[in-house]
């Protein structure tokens, strides 16, 4: 079975904090993905990244960054945590030689920036 | 651009019953995959289906089976037999193909919720 970790079930962070959120997965996948969900927006690409140091914008990338220094990690930055930036932060991972390239998720963390 | 409606916000129904979720969706891309994902409140998304726009026959998995109408460009999510551990946010996605093949575009999802 695929397993996608990430490093915090909630976290409370102060305006102006920077934050780490890790992702983690055990499948040696190629590609991970960092979303954020918000009710009625259903989920929004914030980056990707398809190979280590690697990485793509997504939808949503203003008021973060990425890193992807192993294969099996990879990691969201909020530089500068702004109360809109409170929301749940969903990784997931796929492999290429998948063909249907289904993606498999984390547990999610929620944030909240006071 | 890849575009994925989803048109019931939530949906109440009798444990047993069989339910629908619709899902529409919109690519020029003629090569194309649908997928449903299930997120209880725990927050995790599971993965439960998959259609790819060349599939001649309609996915099934278990209780869950889609209902591919590709004329109609309509990819609705049928769940028989439902059960209380079916209550859950349901999300209807899309990859596209050679660049887009990566990344899933979601809809907003629908709230099914099962009464006993």
């Amino acid at each position: 079975d695929v397993k996608v970790t990430q490093s915090s079930r909630y976290l409370v962070k102060r305006t102006g904090e920077k934050v780490f959120l890790e992702c983690v997965q055990d499948m040696d996948h190629e590609n991970m993905f960092w979303y954020r969900q918000d009710p009625g927006l259903g989920l929004r690409l914030i980056y990707f990244s398809y190979d280590v140091k690697m990485k793509e914008k997504g939808d949503i990338p203003e008021g973060y960054s990425v890193s992807r220094e192993k294969k099996e990690r990879f990691s969201l930055i909020l530089e500068s945590a702004s109360t809109n930036q409170t929301s749940m932060y969903l990784c997931a991972s796929s492999v290429i030689r998948d063909s249907t390239r289904a993606q498999y998720f984390g547990p999610g963390t929620r944030l909240l920036v006071l | 651009a890849q575009k994925i409606t989803q048109t019931q916000p939530g949906m109440f129904v009798q444990e047993k019953e069989a339910v629908t979720l619709d899902c529409t969706y919109d690519t020029s891309d003629p090569s194309y995959g649908l997928f449903w994902y299930k997120q209880p409140s725990s927050g995790e998304m599971i993965f439960l289906i998959y259609q790819g726009s060349y599939d001649q026959q309609n996915a099934t998995e278990g209780r869950y089976s889609l209902n591919f109408q590709k004329a109609r460009k309509s990819a609705n999510l049928v769940i028989s037999a439902s059960q209380l551990g079916d209550s859950a946010m349901y999300f209807c996605a899309m990859r596209g193909a050679g660049q887009g093949a990566q990344k899933l575009v979601f809809g907003q999802g629908t709230r099914l919720t099962i009464n006993p």
